[in-house]
């Protein structure tokens, strides 16, 4: 079974702050995602990373950075977090070398920043 | 125009009912397509993938109609253990991107 997992479930913040949101999964999986979920927005993407040290924009990304320097472990950085950054952050990761698109999401870390 | 539609619900249906989804797409270049179920509060997660000729898993019959650009979702023998958002993605070919809909909520009444 693959299994994802994020540092936190439930995180509060102030606005300013740092902020690190750790995924890792234990199936040697090449690609990694991080994305934001709201209420009538969906899922947007925030990063991609194919593998160790690759990354590639996605649809939001500003305001975040990330970091892969191994292949388990996709962080996702909020340089200085903001009231509009909260929101439900969802990783997942997806073997690149097969066929297969499914996507294994971790449960997910719901920031909130005052 | 947003790249993946669907329709928000909810549908409030009763168990045993057979219910339908929706969900558009408007980028012609779209190759892969699949349907993940999320509960509340919970991570999405694979319900199935859509091929061209259509596919069923017990209870659950996927659809593809590339002409009009829409998938769909029939769910028969509607359980209460059904309830839940159910998120059409799309793939457009030679990309990673995976474009979510916002879902479309299902609630199955006893």
């Amino acid at each position: 079974d693959v299994k994802v997992t994020q540092s936190s479930r439930y995180l509060v913040k102030r606005t300013g702050e740092k902020v690190f949101l750790e995924c890792v999964q234990d199936m040697d999986h090449e690609n990694m995602f991080w994305y934001r979920q709201d209420p009538g927005l969906g899922l947007r993407l925030i990063y991609f990373s194919y593998d160790v040290k690759m990354k590639e924009k996605g649809d939001i990304p500003e305001g975040y950075s990330v970091s892969r320097e191994k292949k388990e472990r996709f962080s996702l950085i909020l340089e200085s977090a903001s009231t509009n950054q909260t929101s439900m952050y969802l990783c997942a990761s997806r073997d690149g070398t097969v066929k297969g698109y499914e996507q294994y999401f971790g449960p997910g870390t719901r920031l909130t920043v005052t | 125009r947003k790249e993946v539609e669907q329709d928000p619900g909810p549908f409030n249906v009763p168990e045993g009912a057979t219910v339908a989804f929706n969900c558009t797409y408007s980028n012609s270049a779209s190759q892969s397509f699949f349907w993940y179920r999320q509960d509340c509060r919970k991570e999405p997660k694979l319900l199935m993938s859509v091929y061209s000729s259509g596919n069923e898993d017990g209870r659950f019959t996927a659809q593809l109609n590339r002409a009009s650009q829409y998938i769909s979702l029939l769910i028969r023998d509607s359980k209460l253990s059904d309830s839940a958002t159910y998120l059409c993605v799309v793939i457009t070919s030679g990309t990673y991107k995976y474009i979510f809909g916002t879902g479309t909520r299902l609630k199955v009444l006893a």
